[in-house]
């Protein structure tokens, strides 16, 4: 099925550090999500974003929804150690009724070594 | 705790049977959606009902079907199970049928044997 692009894949972070991560999709959404997921549980809510430009912090999580509707990113202030999870950005269609989403494969944010 | 309800929330069967999962959304939802996580795919969205019918379908196989009851508790039914259905199933919901956050339950591991 359709999936969205995002990147990094993995990377690991040091106490203290910002992290950045990006999603590009070939279609147009009208919404854009974020989603952190740790082992044995659902995804959660970090940030809904729904107009294009849009810039939307929570706490030291700041996404924004790019212009073209094509893409969003998410950026973690200052990490912390319980920021390791699995950072999932999803994307809701344009039109119609239905509002399912569609999902990257994730960013997985691991602690340095 | 997203107020979604998934149960059971480990399930091990074998192949050629059929299972039933379940969901209770959070209070004052009206849509369900359903998704499948595993490695190789991510997270792929299968089926949505908004009050009681069906709006959307994705990914979805014919073995596999779902409804939503008067109370909007959504049952998923996967029958002439295979290996290759052993994932993570889960459960969102969100207020209206079209646009809007959707919260996740944690999920249902289905393991086939």
């Amino acid at each position: 099925g359709q999936q969205l692009n995002q990147s990094p894949q993995s990377m690991f972070i040091q106490e203290g550090e910002d992290v950045s991560m990006n999603c590009t999709s070939s279609s147009i959404f009208n919404t854009w999500l974020w989603y952190k997921q740790d082992p044995g549980e659902g995804p959660v809510l970090l940030i809904a974003l729904y107009k294009a430009g849009e810039l939307t912090s929570n706490g030291r999580l700041t996404a924004q929804f790019g212009i073209t509707r094509k893409d969003s990113f998410l950026n973690i202030s200052a990490s912390i150690p319980s920021d390791v999870g699995i950072y999932f950005c999803a994307g809701q269609l344009v039109g119609g009724s239905q509002g399912n989403l569609i999902f990257g494969k994730g960013t997985k944010l691991s602690v340095k070594p | 705790d997203s107020g979604v309800t998934q149960t059971p929330k480990h399930l091990i069967t074998a192949t050629g049977q059929r299972v039933t999962l379940r969901c209770s959304p959070r209070s004052g939802d009206l849509s369900v959606y359903w998704y499948q996580q595993s490695l190789d795919q991510g997270l792929q969205f299968l089926i949505q009902y908004y009050n009681g019918e069906e709006r959307a379908k994705g990914n979805i196989l014919e073995r596999f079907s779902a409804q939503q009851f008067p109370d909007l508790h959504s049952e998923l039914n996967l029958s002439s199970l295979e290996l290759g259905d052993s994932a993570l199933y889960f459960c969102a919901s969100s207020v209206g049928g079209g646009s809007g956050p959707q919260h996740f339950g944690d999920g249902t591991r289905l393991s086939i044997l």
